[in-house]
Parts: C-alpha cells; sequence; structure tokens
C-alpha cells in the first residue's frame, strides 16, 4: 500500500520570502502525486498534480513541484509567498494501477508573517 | 466558488437525531465521494460511488448510511451518532474512479457537531 509523510507540522515564513514545503511517498512503482491546500472553513482545492514526463510541474498560484525519484519526493515549492497563501497544505500520492483514490498526508499548516 | 455545492454548512444534532447531509455536482462527473476530516488531521476516505453504485465502504459504521440517487448527488444519512463523530464531512467528485487523470473536486464541507 502507498503512503505519504509530510515531516512539517508547521512552517512559518515571512511574506515576499521562498517557500519549499517536504512530501515523501512509499510505494513500489512510480505513483500519482498531487498537492491540494485548505483555506479555513473550506474544501480542498488541487494545486498541482504528476502522473508521468516533466518532473517539474507547474500549479495554480504560482506553485510548482518537482518528482524527485531517487528520493522518494514531490516538494512544493513558491518563489514569493503572499498573506493569502497561509493555509493548511496536503501532499496525496495514489497508486498507478488501480482505483487512483489518493491517499493524504497529515498536512503542513503554513503561517506567513507580514 | 466551488463546483461542488454541500448542505448544511453547519449541523448540531443530538445523539438520537436523524439527519441527512447533501452534496451536489454538476459537472457531469460520475464519481462521488464521502470523506471525514477531524481538526488538524488529512481528509479520510468513508465511500465511494462510481455510476451511482457504491463501490468502496472504508469499513465505516452503520449508523453512517450513504445514498446516490442520481449521478448528481450524494447524500449521507446520519442516525445515533457519537460525539466523536463530530468533524468536517467533505464530498468530493472526479470524472471517475478508475481514471489517473481524474483529480477530485472537493465541496466546502458540513461542519457536525454531536451532541
Amino acid at each position: 500500500a502507498q503512503s505519504v509523510t509530510q515531516p512539517d507540522i508547521h512552517i512559518t515564513v515571512s511574506e515576499g520570502a521562498s517557500l519549499e514545503l517536504r512530501c515523501n511517498y512509499s510505494y513500489g512503482a512510480t505513483p500519482y502525486l498531487f498537492w491540494y491546500v485548505q483555506s479555513p472553513g473550506q474544501g480542498l482545492q488541487l494545486l498541482l498534480k504528476y502522473f508521468s514526463g516533466d518532473t517539474l510541474v507547474q500549479g495554480i498560484k504560482g506553485f510548482e513541484a518537482e518528482f524527485k525519484r531517487s528520493q522518494s519526493s514531490f516538494n512544493l515549492r513558491k518563489p514569493s509567498v503572499h498573506w493569502s497563501d497561509a493555509a493548511e497544505y496536503f501532499c496525496a500520492v495514489a497508486p498507478s494501477g488501480g482505483s487512483y483514490i489518493p491517499t493524504f498526508g497529515r498536512g503542513t499548516s503554513l503561517i506567513v508573517h507580514p | 466558488d466551488t463546483e461542488v455545492t454541500q448542505t448544511p454548512k453547519h449541523l448540531v444534532m443530538g445523539m438520537t437525531n436523524k439527519k441527512s447531509l447533501k452534496c451536489e455536482q454538476h459537472m457531469g462527473h460520475r464519481a462521488m465521494y464521502w470523506y471525514k476530516q477531524k481538526a488538524k488531521k488529512p481528509p479520510e476516505l468513508m465511500f465511494v460511488y462510481s455510476y451511482e453504485k457504491l463501490s468502496i465502504n472504508e469499513s465505516v459504521p452503520s449508523r453512517f448510511s450513504p445514498e446516490c440517487p442520481n449521478s448528481s448527488l450524494l447524500n449521507l444519512h446520519l442516525h445515533a451518532l457519537q460525539p466523536e463523530d463530530s468533524a468536517l464531512y467533505l464530498c468530493a467528485s472526479s470524472q471517475d474512479s478508475g481514471s489517473y487523470n481524474s483529480p477530485l473536486h472537493f465541496g466546502n464541507g458540513t461542519r457536525l457537531t454531536v451532541t
């Protein structure tokens, strides 16, 4: 079975600073990988996804993520954080064969200081 | 604006009550999902409907009863809940559950409190 680890419970950055949120997965083959964001009181919104091909994936809101097979990682990055980016970020992994239903990591809470 | 609509936004119910959560999507998606999310935790899958048939039940207690009347609607019937069932209940949909290029679209959830 697949699993995903987000090692950071909280990340604090200053507005305008760069951001990297870590995600590591465990799966026998190359999985399908996702990043979702959840603002307070809201549902989850898909930021980006990786299925195959170019390992650097561009998403919405200026986010990107890089798939590194050798490190079993799919870290999320943004060059300049805005106060509105403060939210909970979930990495998710789905098996590349079968139901494709994602398993979510525990989430990383992003705090943005002015 | 979300394309998956959940009602009500908030619900408070006693342990002897019967209530229902509703979810609606008009994107032509054929898979619909119920997730439960406790505070500061990731969403946990409860049920999956694919083409209006229940395809996955993640060993959810029978006090939760899903229903999919048609391809656009998904209900979750609640009966004799416990206080520990208090959580955010999220509905999601996707084009289908068997396609890799079919990410989930989530509603904003129903915040349920069981007293």
